[in-house]
């Protein structure tokens, strides 16, 4: 069965303080992952889409990376807009619909 | 500016009535979703659709219907039969089902 685990659950940081929130997968052929940012009661928003392992993409202060197991996103000093829920989601090869993880909720504190 | 949106944003029902939540895309795309979310889950597939006249199941269908008599338009009913039914509902569209999705503000179902 495919599965998406995202970790931690919930995560807070001082402003200028770097981390990185984890997505790990499990799905018979990975056709793509994809990260969102949710604000609270918003409809998410599209951030990468990661294909292959090795691959990164970058967007301002966020930087995606893709393993065969897993998907790390990388936040460089952030700042309270930073603050959020990603989601995480894998799209199989064999089938339409995507699979997406809980979550990760962040705080970054002024 | 393309987007899609959905009305109500908030939505309040007394049990054993349906609702219908809308969904309206201006992006020209295929295939649209519904979604369900609820606090510490993952969203869960309700239906899709590819194409017009045509849907799917998703994970969690029963007590949900769609129509899709037009590529813009895909609505969602919430039915006396779907036995939890507050949560947050999300719907989506992508590019002949491929590539990220797009999606709208949600609307927010509270049964009394």
């Amino acid at each position: 069965e495919d599965q998406v685990t995202q970790s931690p659950e919930a995560l807070r940081l001082q402003e200028g303080e770097s981390s990185s929130l984890n997505c790990s997968y499990t799905v018979s052929g990975l056709r793509g992952l994809f990260w969102y940012r949710q604000d609270p009661g918003k409809g998410p928003e599209f951030l990468f889409t990661l294909y292959s392992a090795g691959e990164e993409k970058e967007k301002e202060r966020l930087k995606a990376t893709l393993t065969k197991k897993e998907s790390f996103l990388h936040i460089t000093a952030p700042k309270p807009e930073d603050s959020a829920t990603y989601l995480c989601a894998v799209q199989p090869v064999y089938g339409q619909n995507f699979v997406f993880g809980p979550g990760t909720r962040l705080s970054v504190l002024p | 500016d393309g987007g899609i949106t959905q009305s109500p944003k908030y939505l309040f029902r007394k049990e054993g009535q349906n609702v219908t939540l809308s969904c309206e895309q201006n992006l020209n795309h295929d295939a649209m979703y519904w979604y369900r979310q609820d606090p510490g889950q993952g969203l869960r597939l309700i239906y899709y659709s590819q194409i017009v006249n045509d849907f799917q199941k998703g994970d969690i269908a029963e007590g949900y219907s769609v129509s899709r008599e037009k590529k813009e338009s895909f609505p969602l009913t919430v039915t006396s039969a779907q036995k939890n039914p507050t949560a947050f509902y999300l719907c989506a569209s992508n590019e002949q089902g491929r590539g990220e999705l797009f999606f709208g503000e949600g609307s927010r179902l509270t049964v009394l």
